[in-house]
């Protein structure tokens, strides 16, 4: 079965430390994986995507993820937490086929505490 | 959310009324999707169009109708027989189906009272 998992629900850290919220996926073929970043009552932010080629994958407002194909995992990384980084992150992966349908994970929590 | 449009922003129903949400998009975007998002269980898709007078169910169509007769417009209904409407809705667009990436409204925030 396709399926896309977040185990943290709340990741915790100072400003100014690394943060990384983990994702893992299960899907046949190779994986399309996205990050998305959600602030309270907003629609969803695109953050990176991972297509192919380079696994360490750099996106919007200083993040990054790094694909890695046997552990079946797409981590989402920063290397200084902001206050402002604080919100609902989703990790997301195209399913099989060409419908471009996505699968999302159930969401981390992000607290950045200053 | 830029180029998405969704509207109302708050919408609040009556037991047994339909109700319909709309969304816009000016990206020149094929595809448009629909989803719901409940607390702790992540996005779920309703309903997804790849172009122009053709849809397709997603995970959770049921109580739920769609049209696409316009390629920037994609509204959803949200009838009677939805069981448990109360939620927030979230519209997409991608260029086309495939490996491109999603683009998301702003949503909606149906109540049912």
């Amino acid at each position: 079965a396709q399926s896309v998992a977040q185990p943290e629900d709340q990741v915790n850290v100072a400003e100014g430390n690394p943060l990384t919220v983990k994702c893992t996926y299960s899907v046949s073929g190779n994986p399309y994986l996205f990050w998305y970043v959600q602030y309270p009552n907003r629609g969803l932010q695109f953050l990176l995507k991972y297509i192919t080629g380079d696994n360490l994958v750099k996106g919007s407002y200083g993040f990054e993820a790094e694909f890695n194909k046997s552990q079946t995992s797409f981590h989402l990384k920063k290397p200084s937490a902001l206050v402002s980084d604080s919100a609902l992150y989703f990790c997301a992966v195209r399913r099989s086929g060409n419908t471009g349908k996505l699968i999302f994970g159930q969401g981390t929590t992000l607290q950045v505490k200053p | 959310d830029g180029g998405i449009t969704q509207s109302p922003k708050y919408l609040f129903r009556k037991e047994g009324q339909n109700v319909t949400l709309s969304c816009e998009q000016n990206l020149n975007h094929d595809a448009m999707y629909w989803y719901r998002q409940d607390p702790g269980q992540g996005l779920r898709l309703i309903y997804y169009s790849q172009i122009v007078n053709d849809f397709q169910k997603g995970d959770i169509a049921e109580g739920y109708s769609v049209s696409r007769e316009k390629k920037e417009s994609f509204p959803l209904t949200v009838t009677s027989a939805q069981k448990n409407p109360t939620a927030f809705y979230l519209c997409a667009s991608s260029i086309s189906r495939g490996r491109d990436t999603q683009y998301f409204g702003p949503g909606t925030r149906l109540t049912v009272l």
